[in-house]
């Protein structure tokens, strides 16, 4: 149980388009949702927390309208990279939470803007 | 504030040889502690958690991991290393203040000699 799809899994997108990636809890309703950049042998940074029917929270530095979170159901959160640039290419990570202490990852996506 | 250190960022062992990685926390409170595991362009797997009980903590893959509050650590320990444990290990620590978030390490990389 518990498990959590990303798609795409890869996407390659030229400069200054937007590119929507979807985090979708398969089995389970998922309250709240985080959203993870991972830039290449680093550790995990937390772009934002959203909550089902609410605004996300995002962290200090992340600018919220490049990033675009919707949580429009409790099992779909979704991460809208808009007017992306090559500096935007990373590995995205979401996680899911029914309101405990554990997070429930998914397996990625790579974003490649060139 | 609080923070997670893992001191090792690279580790190379032999198949077969023992091992163990270092975590340390800063946290106020009782912690919620995780180990988790990503391969080379994978999400995150968890292998373990504590959040009460028996110190000692059995996870998947053959892995412990011991809760020592005197040494504010949760070292993760294997006794016979697999090649196929090469890998990058995160610990965290849960955040159940205002945010509810993972304060992450930043990693320690496995290498495994044939």
């Amino acid at each position: 149980g518990a498990v959590v799809s990303q798609h795409p899994s890869r996407v390659i997108c030229k400069s200054g388009t937007s590119v929507k990636i979807e985090c979708r809890s398969l089995d389970f309703q998922a309250t709240t949702m985080f959203w993870y950049r991972q830039f290449p042998k680093q550790s995990l940074m937390l772009m934002a927390t959203s909550n089902e029917g609410s605004k996300a929270t995002y962290e200090q530095g992340v600018e919220k309208d490049k990033f675009l979170i919707n949580h429009a159901s409790l099992t779909l959160s979704t991460l809208t990279v808009t007017s992306a640039h090559p500096e935007d290419s990373s590995f995205y990570i979401c996680s899911a939470s029914f309101g405990g202490y554990e997070q429930y990852f998914g397996p990625g996506t790579r974003l490649t803007v060139t | 504030a609080q923070s997670v250190t893992q001191p090792d960022i690279h580790i190379t062992v032999s198949e077969g040889a023992s091992l163990e990685l270092r975590c340390n926390y800063s946290y106020g409170a009782t912690p919620y502690l995780f180990w988790y595991v990503q391969s080379p362009g994978q999400g995150l797997q968890l292998l373990l958690k504590y959040f009460s009980g028996d110190t000692l903590v059995q996870g998947i893959k053959g892995f412990e991991a011991e809760f020592k509050r005197s040494q504010s650590s949760f070292n993760l320990r294997k006794p016979s290393v697999h090649w196929s444990d090469a890998a990058e290990y995160f610990c965290a620590v849960y955040n159940a203040g205002n945010n509810r978030k993972l304060i992450w390490g930043l990693g320690t990389s496995l290498a495994v000699n044939p």
